[in-house]
């Protein structure tokens, strides 16, 4: 059975950083990964979209890898923002089309 | 365009009733998917539709759930005799097929409250 993990679970960092949230998951035979972000009270936001032959995506200050072989997806968010503060959230497709998610990694941004 | 829409956005009801949940996919949308958020058991899957394809119902907690497509667009999901531990956020994705590499596209979701 597909597991997800995210590390940290909440990260708290000054405005202006770069920082790395982290991803694993157990099976490495996926199709794709895809991050979202999620606001509090909200659904779900598409932030990227990695396929399993892809290495990396980049969509503005946002770059997300993929290591299929050994399990692990980092998402990196340069020069960070208050407007960055949400919950981060992994998950990873499989035969069965659906998502497997990770638990989220809840970021704060202090200006 | 429009993105997926859901209805109610909220929904409290009582023990024991029966409530409906409505996803609009987004238009030429052919896979729809429902997702339970709770906080115990974080984002969890419950059905895939695609195109006229029998659904996959393996997520589906019990018998007291289910749910249809109608016209291959609409979806409703059903929860028969309500319990508290149905409460969550119910959240509905569609994408363009059931192709895996198809980036799925969420709902605002419909948070539940069982008293």
């Amino acid at each position: 059975k597909q597991e997800v993990t995210q590390i940290p679970a909440a990260l708290s960092v000054p405005e202006g950083e770069n920082l790395v949230l982290n991803c694993s998951f157990t099976d490495s035979a996926i199709y794709n990964l895809q991050w979202f972000r999620q606001d509090p009270g909200k659904g779900l936001t598409s932030l990227l979209l990695i396929q399993s032959s892809q290495r990396e995506q980049t969509s503005g200050r946002l770059n997300a890898s993929l290591d299929k072989s050994s399990g692990r997806s980092t998402l990196y968010i340069a020069a960070s923002q208050p407007g960055d503060s949400a919950t981060y959230l992994c998950a990873v497709v499989q035969g069965a089309q659906k998502l497997v998610f990770g638990q989220g990694t809840r970021l704060t941004i202090n200006p | 365009g429009a993105g997926v829409s859901q209805s109610p956005s909220n929904k409290v009801t009582e023990k024991g009733k029966d409530v409906e949940l409505r996803c609009d996919p987004i238009s030429g949308h052919t896979a729809l998917y429902w997702y339970r958020q709770s906080l115990g058991q974080g984002l969890e899957f419950l059905i895939y539709f695609q195109g006229n394809s029998a659904p996959d119902k393996s997520g589906l907690p019990s018998d007291r759930f289910s749910a249809e497509r109608t016209g291959g667009s609409v979806s409703t999901l059903t929860i028969q005799r309500t319990q508290q531990e149905d409460s969550a956020v119910y959240l509905c994705a569609s994408s363009l097929g059931g192709v895996s590499s198809y980036e799925q596209y969420f709902g605002p979701g419909t948070r539940l409250t069982v008293t």
